[in-house]
């Protein structure tokens, strides 16, 4: 148990649907990615939040949106869902910063998303 | 982000030790060697990373090559349990941003 956990585990809807996803990561953890596993792609990073605010983005479509809250809990938001979002969507957290340091990935035990 | 390149499958027996080997051509001198796996249906776990010296805990020892062009994983004894996608990813250490960008891995599957 990584101590990252992640709602719900599956999810199943159709397209054109918005869903959200949500992680809470392990206590003291400030920073939250969201990365997406899919078959043709692999995993693949699409967003980073340290503290509350945006620290990094990847291949996130504009369709998909996240944000970190007060208490460091983030949801991802999905939005006009399409055949090929399908995947697993892992969260993971770390203790966050930046600099030579380097602060291990804690993983969720993911998501997956089926779209109909 | 520097590639990394990684044989596509590996396969060992139990107990035996596993070299997995990960080139890494084009590193700069700011790039952490990590390496993640991960396990049939969860998501990954850090295993092991590096600069530029050998590096060991209790799941695997990192061997880096003195021109940091290439770098070798180590299990020690491989247990049925070690099966999963081993990654080897480069992260530059003066970044602003901590994600990793992963390949596609090398299978290990381990023979009882």
């Amino acid at each position: 148990d990584s101590g990252v956990t992640q709602t719900p585990k599956h999810l199943i809807t159709a397209t054109g649907q918005r869903v959200t996803l949500r992680c809470s990561p392990r206590s003291g953890d400030l920073s939250v990615y969201w990365y997406q596993q899919s078959l043709d792609q692999g995993l693949q990073f699409l967003i980073q939040y340290y503290n509350g605010e945006e620290r990094a983005k990847g291949n996130i479509l504009e369709r998909f949106s996240a944000q970190q809250f007060p208490d460091l809990h983030s949801e991802l938001n999905l939005s006009s869902l399409e055949l090929g979002d399908s995947a697993l969507y892992f969260c993971a957290s770390s203790v966050g910063g930046q600099g030579p340091t380097y602060n291990e990935q804690f993983f969720g035990p993911g998501t997956r998303l089926t779209v109909l | 982000d520097a590639k990394t390149t990684q044989p596509n499958s590996m396969e060992s027996n139990e107990e035996e030790p596993v070299h997995l080997p990960c080139n890494h051509s084009t590193i700069s001198g700011t790039d952490y060697i990590h390496w993640y796996r991960q396990l049939p249906s969860q998501g990954p776990e850090y295993v092991i990373h590096g600069l530029t010296s050998n590096v060991n805990n209790r799941m695997a020892s990192l061997a880096i090559a003195e021109d940091r062009k290439s770098s070798t994983l180590i299990l020690h004894r491989a247990t049925l349990r070690d099966a999963a996608v081993y990654y080897c990813i480069l992260r530059d250490s003066q970044g602003g941003s901590e994600k990793l960008v992963f390949g596609k891995g090398t299978k290990l599957t381990v023979n009882p």
